[in-house]
């Protein structure tokens, strides 16, 4: 079974600071996806980033990038520029192959931009 | 389209009673998602449909728990004789046969937050 750790339950980051999000996780899978969800306070959950496994160059989406170390099992999400409306739960999911079905998800760090 | 939609927002009921909640996803997205999630955590698979087919379900679904899709559109889940621990947040999400190009990943509706008393 996978399981996805995010061992930062809070952060904190000044307006227009860069913050950076770790997690790891642990699987015996070769191929397989990486995914950022945002739930800010109104609690609908949104996809931020998305990483294959079998690309060796990092996502990027807008302020949005993630460093990914298949070898290593991480995959930190950096969010630059920090805006307000960052302000939010992010969750760290795994899954096992593209559309596979189900994901598994990292118990979230909240995030707080403060002004 | 407006996302995926679920109803109720917020459901209050008496432990003992059943419960249904109902799910529609985006139209053209033929797979939909059933997870929960507590306060502190992150949401926990429950099962999920492509079409009208169940193709997972979590063992940690008891016998209490039931969804349906019977036509590959919108999606029931039911919880009967409900207890204080089922208190959660369900969330639904739907997502494309295919995660590839701009639409990619799940869609998620707001939730359904159920309360046994």
């Amino acid at each position: 079974a996978q399981t996805v750790t995010q061992s930062q339950p809070e952060m904190s980051v000044q307006e227009a600071e860069t913050v950076t999000l770790s997690c790891t996780y642990d699987t015996s899978e070769n191929n397989y996806y990486l995914f950022w969800y945002k739930q800010p306070p109104s609690r609908q959950m949104i996809l931020v980033i998305r990483q294959e496994a079998y690309k060796q160059q990092n996502a990027t989406e807008n302020r949005f990038s993630v460093n990914f170390q298949k070898a290593a099992k991480s995959f930190s999400l950096k969010i630059s520029d920090s805006q307000l409306g960052d302000t939010a739960m992010y969750f760290c999911a795994f899954m096992k192959q593209m559309g596979a079905g189900k994901s598994t998800f990292g118990d979230g760090t909240t995030l707080t931009v403060k002004p | 389209d407006t996302g995926v939609s679920q109803d109720p927002r917020h459901k209050i009921t008496k432990r003992g009673q059943n419960v249904t909640f109902r799910c529609d996803p985006i139209s053209e997205h033929n797979r939909l998602y059933w997870y929960r999630q507590t306060l502190g955590q992150g949401p926990e698979f429950l099962t999920y449909f492509q079409n009208e087919a169940q193709l997972e379900k979590s063992r940690l679904l008891s016998d209490r728990f039931s969804a349906e899709r019977p036509k590959g559109s919108f999606s029931t889940l039911e919880i009967q004789r409900t207890e204080q621990g089922d208190s959660a947040m369900y969330l639904c999400a739907s997502s494309p046969n295919n995660l590839q190009g701009t639409n990619y990943g799940y869609t998620f509706g707001s939730g359904t937050r159920l309360t046994v008393v």
